[in-house]
């Protein structure tokens, strides 16, 4: 059983289009990342949420932690080509497991021109 | 360049022979962490290591595995008699905090294991 689930687990979408990325458990987190992973290379952070109910933006992306920090969500406006990549979503479960990442199995996502 | 640096990028090796995979964290870094990511799958964490210290290996498995963070020099994930289910990128990370402390992962590039 998959701690973190993530879905969709692909998206192909034309440039332009939104969408929206769902991370979700069971458990209550502590924190939770969200890194954006590019082929051959290694995960790069994009954000960090800590409260429920938090919201950050990242020029295009609006980045949401639930209110009971079981959730997250990610949103893209106008997406671009270079938007494409591996996105995953990372937990931290307590206080004393701060780094210590559960990752969820990630979001292929493809934008066509 | 001051990244996690993992060496080597690609790393071939017959069923039966050792793997040896190395990081440098970042500088400044003395908690480094190491995952390993199937194709299509997300990150499996395997072991989180302070400077000559073992602080959680509960995602390594039991045998043939074993990893090293000593005083100077890189950590070291050592795989012996590999098999072909061990083939996969393996990624260090590091951060500058412990735990406790909400603190970003930083990545290096991976090394990626074929076995054949």
């Amino acid at each position: 059983t998959q701690l973190l689930e993530q879905s969709p687990q692909f998206l192909s979408i034309q440039e332009g289009e939104n969408l929206t990325v769902y991370c979700n458990s069971s458990s209550v987190f502590s924190s939770l990342q969200w890194y954006r992973q590019e082929p051959g290379e290694g995960p790069v952070l994009l954000v960090t949420v800590v409260t429920g109910g938090e919201v950050k933006k990242l020029k295009r992306l609006t980045f949401q932690f639930g209110d009971a920090r079981k959730d997250s969500s990610l949103h893209i406006t106008a997406a671009q080509p270079g938007d494409t990549g591996l996105y995953l979503c990372a937990g931290a479960l307590g206080e004393t497991s701060g780094s210590r990442l559960t990752f969820g199995e990630g979001t292929q996502l493809t934008v066509n021109p | 360049n001051a990244g996690v640096m993992q060496n080597p990028r690609h790393l071939v090796r017959r069923r039966g022979q050792e793997a040896r995979l190395r990081c440098s964290p970042m500088k400044g870094h003395s908690h480094v962490y190491w995952y390993r990511q199937l194709p299509e799958e997300g990150l499996k964490f395997m072991v989180y290591l302070q400077k000559e210290n073992i602080i959680d290996e509960s995602g390594m498995p039991k045998e043939r595995f074993s990893a090293e963070f000593p005083k100077e020099g890189p950590s070291i994930l050592r795989i012996q008699q590999v098999v072909r289910g061990d083939s996969a990128a393996y990624f260090c990370a590091s951060s500058p905090t412990p735990p406790g402390m909400v603190s970003p992962l930083h990545f290096g590039n991976g090394t990626r294991l074929t076995v054949t």
